[in-house]
């Protein structure tokens, strides 16, 4: 099993830019949440998901969207992109209550 | 809500020397707490967990005390190897159930001295 898989791994963004950051698991979870973790910071949840279809939104869902049309996918979509969203982004999923992480997306907008 | 806070950001260790990293959180409905290890450029990774019926539990070489009465946990390390060095965080479940409900501590820097 190749777990959770995030694609990109890096990316520059311009003002104003829209980019999808890409999550897979190969691991038959229902649950899936985006994260971004900011320098110092704990980590904040942006978006979750329960199953294919449904969608919730987190601490800091402004700017940015999601979708779950398949159990395995569940990308985040930044629509005009701000300097305020430069992160890392992770994406996880969750069984029995342990969360299990991708290896992340660094985002810089500038 | 929850408030999740950790005492020191960065620990500094002798290899061999046991570890101890600690963290308080505020909600005494709190009942689910989680350690995890991030190293450098990858992914939070589970380590440990305790329910709150639980005062201590042991995996390999770690250790989760839960103290209830001043709301506050602690990882403890035995002989502490380099490939411990990680930021070390902790997450406190409030919600009853469910990721959604994490709160996350901003993480202590594990550095391991030769």
């Amino acid at each position: 099993n190749a777990g959770v898989t995030q694609t990109p791994k890096f990316r520059i963004l311009k003002i104003g830019q829209s980019m999808t950051l890409q999550c897979t698991q190969d691991m038959n979870h229902n649950y899936m949440y985006w994260y971004r973790q900011d320098p110092g910071m704990g980590l904040k949840l942006i978006y979750y998901s329960v199953g294919a279809g449904i969608t919730d939104k987190g601490e800091v869902p402004n700017g940015y969207n999601v979708s779950r049309s398949t159990t395995e996918d569940f990308p985040l979509r930044l629509e005009l992109a701000a300097p305020s969203q430069t992160s890392v982004y992770f994406c996880a999923s969750t069984f029995n209550e342990k969360l299990f992480f991708g290896s992340g997306t660094q985002l810089s907008v500038l | 809500g929850e408030s999740v806070g950790l005492h020191l950001p960065t620990l500094s260790v002798q290899e061999g020397d046991n570890s101890i990293i600690n963290c308080a959180y505020s909600n005494s409905a709190s009942d689910y707490f989680i350690w995890y290890k991030q190293e450098s450029g990858k992914g939070p990774q589970f380590i440990i967990d305790i329910r709150s019926n639980m005062d201590k539990r042991q995996g390999q070489r770690v250790t989760v005390l839960l103290n209830k009465t001043v709301k506050h946990l602690s990882l403890q390390i035995a002989a502490t190897q380099p490939g411990d060095s990680a930021v070390y965080f902790c997450a406190v479940d409030s919600s009853g159930g469910g990721a959604d409900g994490l709160t996350f501590g901003k993480g202590t820097h594990l550095i391991i001295q030769p």
